[in-house]
Formats: C-alpha cells, sequence, structure tokens
C-alpha cells in the first residue's frame, strides 16, 4: 500500500479482555517495528521483526504481550487481559530493511482500557 | 543504554521566527538520526535523517545538524508559518541495534 495502516484508529475494551492490534507495512518493507507511546511519555520500544522473524522482543513489557508477523507482511500485536496500565496509542513503523534509514509511521491505534 | 533528551519541551513563537529545537543523546555510537514530526492524533511522519557519518541534512525550510562526538543534533525551521505547529522528536539508531531511542520531543506553537 501507499503507507503504513493500522487497525482498529481506536479500539474501547474493558480490563480483562484480550484485543487485536493489526499492522499492514509498506509493500515491499521488510523491517516492522512495534511503538508505544504513553500519555506524556516517549515512544517506547515493544519488538522489531525482521521478516517473519522476530530477533528482539526485549521491550514486551509482559508475557501478555506478544506478536507475529506472516508472509513478510502483516503483523498482529495481541495483548492478553488487558490492564488499565495498557492504555495507549499503539504505533507500528516499516522500513526497507535492516540497513535502511527512514522509518515510515502508521497512524496509531488507541487503545482504551476501562 | 542510549538517553535522548530535548530541550525545550515546549515553545511558542509568532508567525515567521526561526526555531531552533535540540536534541542531544549520550552514547555517540550511532547509526543514524532522525527528525520526526507528529500532529495530534496521528503518527510520526519522518522529516530528516542523518547518516552518522554525515554533518547536516536540508530539506526546503529544514535545516538539522548533527555532532556526534558532543552527542547534539539540531534542527532548525526557518521562516515559522502556523502550520509548522506539531510536536517534534529526535530518534536516535545505535550503531550496533535496530531500535530507536526517542526523545520525549519539543510541543511547537507558531502564533499567527
Amino acid at each position: 500500500g501507499a503507507g503504513v495502516s493500522q487497525s482498529p484508529s481506536n479500539k474501547v475494551t474493558e480490563k480483562g479482555k484480550d484485543v487485536e492490534l493489526r499492522c499492514d507495512p509498506i509493500s515491499g518493507h521488510t523491517a516492522l517495528y512495534w511503538y508505544r507511546q504513553s500519555l506524556g511519555q516517549g515512544l517506547e520500544f515493544l519488538i522489531y521483526f525482521q521478516g517473519n522473524s522476530a530477533p528482539d522482543k526485549s521491550g514486551l513489557p509482559s508475557d501478555r504481550f506478544s506478536a507475529e508477523r506472516t508472509g513478510g507482511s502483516v503483523s498482529t500485536l495481541t495483548i492478553q487481559r488487558t490492564q488499565q496500565e495498557d492504555s495507549a496509542v499503539y504505533l507500528c513503523a516499516s522500513s526497507s530493511g535492516p540497513s535502511a534509514g527512514k522509518l515510515f509511521f502508521g497512524s496509531g491505534t488507541q487503545l482504551s482500557v476501562l | 543504554k542510549q538517553e535522548v533528551t530535548q530541550i525545550p519541551a515546549a515553545l511558542s513563537v509568532p508567525e515567521g521566527e526561526n526555531l531552533v529545537l535540540n536534541c542531544s543523546f549520550t552514547d555517540s555510537a550511532i547509526y543514524n538520526l532522525q527528525w520526526f514530526r507528529q500532529d495530534p492524533g496521528k503518527g510520526l511522519t519522518s522529516l530528516l535523517l542523518i547518516q552518522s557519518s554525515q554533518r547536516e541534512q536540508t530539506s526546503g525550510r529544514l535545516n538539522a545538524s548533527l555532532d556526534k562526538s558532543s552527542g547534539r543534533s539540531t534542527l532548525y525551521i526557518a521562516a515559522s508559518q502556523p502550520g509548522d505547529s506539531a510536536t517534534y522528536l529526535c530518534a536516535v539508531r545505535p550503531a550496533n541495534d535496530y531500535k530507536l531511542s526517542f526523545g520525549a520531543g519539543t510541543t511547537v506553537t507558531v502564533r499567527a
């Protein structure tokens, strides 16, 4: 596609429910990143994919968070048993490869856990 | 661990004034540095990317400089316009890693 697409743009859920956030990167981009942006805080790295592999999962906050990428394209970030502190904007970015410089970000998913 | 600091946190200027945004980082072993713009409720848009071997990059009214040895980058925006109002973020990619470390951003308001 023309840009990085994320869905849904907004998600309101109840505490304890599971949520899935989707990222569709720019076609042909092999590197994909998930970041989290909480109110008043900077961007927090969550996970990086090169192709379908995730060499760096160090940023996932807990074992309630998981992510996968299939076909070297779409990625899904899953949060199980959501907590109120999970409320944030989840941003996805892609680049043409691990050595590429420029990152292209999607518009994010605003997650609100009530 | 790379720490990225942006000063000031917020800036308000009259239209036409030049903007100077500062970014400092603690580890000079970087691969590149990017400046992003973020509008409220939106994602990030890459403005300028400076490779570690470069000293500056320019695009239109924007100019970014990099002094790796002192751990500093500056984003200059000439002749500011109300449409430049946004949050500007600096991000550093380490030489031996893929993940970017972001500053907290500078929120700019340009008054008409």
